[in-house]
């Protein structure tokens, strides 16, 4: 069964460095998220992306974030100088055309000390 | 501004009874309602959704009452086991006005006692 995948798994990072994660969507999605979860809290919209370009954003989603689909298998999250509050599961998503139901991957645990 | 509550945030259930987890939503505009699964450490897993033109979903144990005029919904999951012990989330979302983004509601972790 196709699935999404992400890596790393844990990304342990210090405050003020820039951090990618990586995601690989389920190859014929053309939709695409990314959502984050601070621990024991519900899970956060961040992005959602479409035909190469950003289809929406969230507030918490500001110029310290960016996304990218450097090819055709790939989707990143780019954080530029993070912060301690970054601290969070992060979860890239996908579905296909047409229909609503989302996919999520296994997630990133990043930690800004 | 919470767009989906859910409740209760934490169930515990012995082996064998019913789970129920309720959640309500103030957007009318909202016209797909998935419930997610997650186990420690993982990612949420969809485990059913229903749109606004059915009052009742049922696949396997797991079934969603919705209930549109009160703008409710529900998660029943019938002879519950152990292995149903994870936190579950509702989410809800607008197909009409944007690539489907989720509002999560803030999750109810379930124990299933043997």
């Amino acid at each position: 069964e196709p699935e999404v995948t992400q890596t790393p798994s844990h990304q342990v990072t210090q405050m003020g460095q820039e951090v990618i994660l990586r995601c690989v969507p389920i190859s014929n999605h053309l939709y695409f998220y990314w959502y984050r979860q601070i621990l024991g809290q519900k899970v956060e919209f961040l992005v959602s992306f479409y035909n190469n370009e950003i289809s929406e954003k969230s507030e918490i989603f500001d110029d310290q974030f960016s996304v990218e689909r450097p090819d055709g298998s790939n989707f990143t999250l780019k954080i530029r100088s993070t912060k301690l509050e970054d601290s969070a599961m992060y979860f890239c998503a996908s579905r296909s055309t047409g229909v609503y139901e989302q996919y999520f991957g296994p997630g990133t645990r990043l930690t800004v000390t | 501004q919470q767009q989906v509550k859910q409740s209760p945030q934490s169930l515990i259930v012995q082996k064998g009874g019913i789970s129920i987890i309720n959640c309500a939503y103030e957007n009318t505009a909202f016209d797909y309602f998935p419930w997610y699964q997650q186990f420690p450490g993982k990612g949420p897993a969809l485990l059913i959704a229903i749109r606004p033109d059915v009052s009742e979903k049922k696949e396997g144990r797991f079934t969603i009452s919705f209930n549109k005029s009160a703008k409710q919904f529900s998660l029943h999951i019938m002879d519950s086991q152990p292995g149903d012990s994870a936190t579950y989330f509702c989410a809800a979302t607008d197909r009409g006005s944007t690539l489907g983004r989720l509002y999560f509601g803030r999750g109810t972790q379930l124990t299933v006692w043997p």
